[in-house]
């Protein structure tokens, strides 16, 4: 069935650290995919997304790309910052694209 | 309101005992969705609305589970005869093109 597979958190770096978190799916066809981001406090927002196979999706410095034959969508970002600390979604829409399959999340902690 | 507003934030309930959750979605945001994100484990998709009828609500895990859209807009899901294992923050997002780019802060439940 439709899943998405996301590495056990938390991670903690320290501030300018470099950060990587994983995200593999399985589903059919190439859907969406999606990076969300909880800080805390407050609701889900999405950070970043691509749409088909070798996209790139960038924003506040993150950035993933829609691996096709991995079928990965891994996230990072070249230097992060105490602001960052939040836990991680991955997701995919599925469904005809009413429902979105999420990952478990991965708690990112960055100190300084 | 300027995001999707959710209340109450936070609702204790013995078990047994029926609850409404209420969603507020963004104005003129014509989807609204339900998920649930329940500890350890990732979102689970609950219910989606277009305008006032569910076309999706393949999510709802057993008949306890109601959920019903007014005027377009506010929405109220309710759990009948609560159990310990619908003890989760209750997430409600809203769309007007299919992308889900906020979701509201969530109801924490907490059936004793």
């Amino acid at each position: 069935g439709n899943s998405v597979t996301q590495m056990e958190g938390p991670v903690t770096l320290s501030e300018e650290a470099f950060l990587t978190i994983n995200c593999t799916y399985t589903a059919t066809g190439y859907p969406s995919l999606f990076w969300y981001v909880q800080y805390p406090g407050e609701g889900l927002q999405l950070l970043l997304k691509a749409t088909k196979a070798d996209d790139k999706g960038s924003n506040k410095g993150f950035e993933a790309t829609y691996r096709k034959e991995t079928t990965s969508f891994h996230l990072e970002k070249g230097s992060v910052q105490v602001s960052d600390s939040a836990v991680y979604f991955c997701a995919f829409f599925t469904g005809g694209g009413n429902k979105l399959t999420f990952g478990t999340g991965t708690q990112l902690k960055v100190e300084l | 309101g300027a995001g999707v507003s959710q209340s109450p934030s936070n609702k204790v309930t013995e078990k047994g005992k029926d609850v409404e959750l209420r969603c507020d979605p963004i104005s003129g945001h014509t989807a609204l969705y339900w998920y649930r994100q329940s500890l350890g484990q990732g979102l689970e998709f609950l219910i989606y609305f277009q305008g006032n009828s569910a076309p999706d609500k393949s999510g709802l895990p057993s008949d306890r589970f109601s959920a019903e859209r007014t005027g377009g807009s506010v929405s109220t899901l309710t759990i009948q005869r609560t159990q310990q294992e619908d003890s989760a923050v209750y997430l409600c997002a809203s769309s007007v093109d299919g992308q889900l780019n906020y979701f509201g802060a969530g109801t924490r439940l907490s059936v004793l």
